[in-house]
This record gives C-alpha cells, sequence and structure tokens, in this order.
C-alpha cells in the first residue's frame, strides 16, 4: 500500500506556483522521497527526489519537512503542459503508487 | 530519443489468446520493471529483474509471466488474458550500483485491449 496521502486534484493558473503537498508520516529513516508525474496516455515520468535536504532541478523543488513527515512539490511557473497526475511515493527501492494529485493548469 | 521503447503501443487480443509485449531499453540499466495500470488507477507492480533475478509481487496472477533474454530486452506474457486484463502495462528501468541516480525511466506503455 502506498505510504503517501494527497488531495485528490488542485487547480492552478497558468504562470503562477504550484504547490503540491504530501503527507508521509510514517516514513522510515532510509525511504526517500520521490516525485513523479503522468500525462494523459503516456508513461510516468521522474520529477525530483529527495531524502532530508531540500531539492531543486530545472523542473521544479522539494521541500521536506525537518521531521520528514510531509514534503511539497514546487513548479514554480505552472504551464498548461503542466497539467498531469502527480505521484508523490516514498520508497527505498520500489516504487508503489498511490491515488496522486491531479493538476488542472488552466490559462 | 527514446530510451525506454514498448512495442507495439496498441495491442488487441482475444479472450483467451496468450499475448506478448515487448520492452527494450537503451540504457543499460540493471533492473527492468513491468507494471499494470487500469483506467483511472495508479501504475501497479507486477514484478521485476534485477539483473537475470526475477521478482515476483506477491500478488501478482501466475497468468503474468516475464522474460529477460538479455539487458536489452523484457518481455511481458500473458498466458490467458481476460476481460480483467485490458490495461495499460508500463515498462521502467533502473540502474542500481555506481553513479545511480536513484531513478526510473518508463516507457510509453502499450494500451491492451481483451475482446
Amino acid at each position: 500500500d502506498a505510504k503517501t496521502t494527497q488531495p485528490p486534484s488542485m487547480d492552478c493558473a497558468e504562470g503562477r506556483a504550484a504547490n503540491l503537498p504530501c503527507n508521509h508520516s510514517t516514513i522510515s529513516g532510509n525511504e526517500y522521497v520521490y516525485w513523479y508525474r503522468q500525462i494523459h496516455s503516456q508513461g510516468p515520468q521522474y520529477i525530483i527526489h529527495g531524502l532530508k535536504n531540500n531539492e531543486t532541478n530545472e523542473m521544479a523543488s522539494l521541500i521536506i519537512t525537518e521531521d520528514r513527515k510531509s514534503s511539497t512539490l514546487i513548479l514554480p511557473h505552472a504551464t498548461l503542459r503542466d497539467t498531469a497526475v502527480y505521484y508523490c511515493i516514498v520508497a527505498y527501492s520500489t516504487l508503489t503508487f498511490g491515488k496522486g494529485t491531479m493538476l488542472l493548469v488552466s490559462p | 530519443d527514446a530510451m525506454v521503447i514498448q512495442n507495439p503501443r496498441y495491442q488487441v487480443t482475444q479472450f483467451g489468446k496468450p499475448v506478448t509485449l515487448s520492452c527494450s531499453q537503451t540504457l543499460n540499466h540493471n533492473v527492468m520493471y513491468w507494471y499494470q495500470q487500469k483506467s483511472s488507477q495508479a501504475p501497479k507492480l507486477l514484478f521485476h529483474y534485477y539483473d537475470k533475478d526475477f521478482n515476483n509481487e506477491a500478488d501478482t496472477p501466475d497468468n503474468f509471466q516475464s522474460r529477460r533474454p538479455n539487458t536489452s530486452f523484457c518481455f511481458l506474457d500473458i498466458r490467458s488474458p481476460g476481460l480483467g486484463d485490458a490495461a495499460m502495462y508500463l515498462c521502467a528501468t533502473l540502474w542500481v550500483g555506481t553513479g545511480s541516480t536513484d531513478t526510473q525511466y518508463f516507457g510509453p506503455g502499450t494500451r491492451l485491449t481483451v475482446l
């Protein structure tokens, strides 16, 4: 079973920051927080992952709380092409997908 | 350039007729996964290969088998497809070892229809 809780859906205006929350209160010490997204009818796409520290790459930023029980994925300037289901996954190796958050970016 | 390739993208089979889905990769990754994703659901891991070692998930039906003849290719065999096996089948790869980025790369998927 997935060890994460995410809101089922969120809306964001194009050009604004999208902040997607994730709760993972039972995360183990050696488990990473991964974020993947899946655009309709495509395979999942890796976004970012982290263990304890905040991470940033060309796609997004990942903010992990100090107790590691929750995290936030930030898309700094959302575009229409960011409309997708976003999955937050805690794992050491094998990924177990939860239901994810359907992010709808509107003009 | 495509790194994880799945053929065909769309597959139609008849109830009970064996079908094979194909996955190939150009990444030389040592781990290959097969996931099943039914409509409006999250991907569900069926099994994976770590090199030649096969690892089956506990709740994967016996109807699903896999073969990995070499590093680059992995096949999903469904021996007797039922209507409930209609889904998107996703292949993914991962490099475990020195230089690992802990990132799985997914193919575009094969959508299986069972008539």
